[in-house]
């Protein structure tokens, strides 16, 4: 399937400060979005998803924005916790229910 | 959410022998999948699990080496046969959710070491 990338591998963040990570996606046929959190020994904990008829959905402290002229995916996190440090995928349903999933962005929120 | 269980969590193993995963969730699930996480790396899909039927299995993978059983609609094994090194990773498996969007929710994984 074609790609699905992130901007940046890593993010340093201090507490209380706002995160962003990026992610560019190349098919164009993608209608449906995932934000994932995983963290050290554990398996992905979705966070917030989008269909690709909307531009913004928001969560508890997390917004996801979706721009699909530039094909770029967006995971805003509010005030950002310790508790939010770990591994961010983003990842796109390209065929059927499958994910393709991308590289993944390590947050780490430092005191 | 569902819930998901893996058995087991983790396992050390030697070449040439095979593993078997099994995925457990707590409702019935239409559709369940297996997907690979090398160390240090992004999940891969590795095949859908078909309820009653043969599993489909993505590019570069087949069933010889990762066959697959879905006997009913909560539980599904991943074996993992004739394992090398390159096999070492975790492999998780997840469903679909019943809610309005496909939301996917994922098994804590297993943690494959082949020695």
């Amino acid at each position: 399937g074609e790609s699905v990338g992130l901007h940046l591998p890593t993010l340093s963040v201090q507490e209380g400060d706002n995160s962003i990570i990026n992610c560019a996606y190349s098919n164009s046929a993608s209608d449906y979005f995932i934000w994932y959190k995983q963290e050290s020994g554990k398996g992905p904990q979705f966070i917030i998803d989008i269909r690709s008829n909307m531009d913004k959905r928001q969560g508890q402290r997390v917004t996801v924005l979706l721009n699909k002229t530039v094909k770029h995916l967006s995971l805003q996190i509010a005030a950002t916790q310790p508790g939010d440090s770990a591994v961010y995928f983003c990842a796109e349903n390209y065929s059927g229910y499958a994910l393709n999933f991308g590289k993944g962005t390590s947050l780490l929120v430092t005191p | 959410s569902a819930v998901i269980s893996q058995k087991p969590s983790r396992d050390i193993c030697q070449r040439g022998t095979s593993l078997t995963i099994q995925c457990q969730v707590d409702s019935q699930v239409t559709m369940m999948f297996w997907y690979r996480q090398q160390p240090g790396q992004s999940l891969t899909l590795i095949a859908t699990a078909n309820q009653g039927s043969e599993a489909t299995y993505e590019s570069g993978f087949v069933i010889d080496k990762f066959p697959i059983s879905r006997p009913n609609l909560t539980f599904s094994t991943l074996t993992v046969s004739n394992m090398s090194p390159e096999d070492s990773s975790i492999y998780l498996c997840s469903v679909l959710g019943t809610g309005i969007l496909d939301e996917q929710f994922f098994g804590p994984g297993t943690r494959l070491t082949v020695l």
